[in-house]
């Protein structure tokens, strides 16, 4: 069965500090792999996104994730957190093969203080 | 920046009765999709649409509900006689494109309350 987990429910990082948050995934063949936050009261906004090429992304806001094949794992990174980055951030893939669904992990709070 | 929008953000209805959540997806995105998220659980797939036909629809999906792009701006999901388990926040999204890894673009969601 497919699935993504995301083993800490919440993450604890210091302003200026590099942060990470932990997704790992479990979907037959090579899927499409994405990031998404999620602010109090607001949807899901996509954050990046890995489909082929370098294991490493850029995306929104001076996030990344480093995609890696034999772990099975697509971690979220920023170099230097800020306050505005405390969220709720949520690891999503899709199965490449005629399937359109997203099956998210279960979230990771980032909590960033100053 | 396009957005997807949902209405209406809270919706409190009482069980058995009909309910419509209403989405305008972003103009120029043909695919379209429903999720929902029961409090203090994962966000999960209900259905995607295109081409105004059902592509695929999980196991939540069943009689009770229904999806719908009336007109060229809206795409709405009914519950026909909501039960208590229904209540959950309900995320539209929409897509430019289903198979070459495009995002999915979520509106804020409505809060469906059932009393």
């Amino acid at each position: 069965a497919q699935s993504v987990a995301q083993p800490e429910d919440q993450v604890n990082v210091a302003e200026g500090n590099p942060l990470t948050v932990k997704c790992t995934y479990s979907v037959s063949g090579n899927p499409y792999l994405f990031w998404y936050v999620q602010y109090p009261n607001r949807g899901l906004q996509f954050l990046l996104k890995y489909i082929t090429g370098d294991n490493l992304v850029k995306g929104s806001y001076g996030f990344e994730a480093e995609f890696n094949k034999s772990q099975t794992s697509f971690h979220l990174k920023k170099p230097s957190a800020l306050v505005s980055d405390s969220a709720l951030y949520f690891c999503a893939v899709r199965d490449r093969r005629n399937t359109d669904k997203l099956i998210f992990g279960t979230g990771t709070r980032l909590q960033v203080f100053p | 920046e396009p957005e997807v929008t949902q209405t209406p953000s809270h919706q409190v209805t009482q069980m058995g009765q009909e309910v419509i959540l209403r989405c305008v997806p972003i103009s120029n995105h043909l695919y379209f999709y429903w999720y929902r998220q029961i409090l203090g659980q994962k966000v999960e797939f209900l259905v995607s649409f295109y081409n105004n036909e059902i592509s695929e629809k999980s196991e939540i999906f069943d009689d009770q509900f229904s999806v719908e792009r009336p007109d060229g701006s809206n795409f709405t999901l009914k519950i026909r006689s909501t039960k208590l388990e229904d209540s959950a926040m309900y995320f539209c999204a929409s897509s430019s494109g289903d198979r070459g890894g495009q995002p999915q673009h979520f509106g804020d969601g409505t809060r469906l309350s059932i009393l």
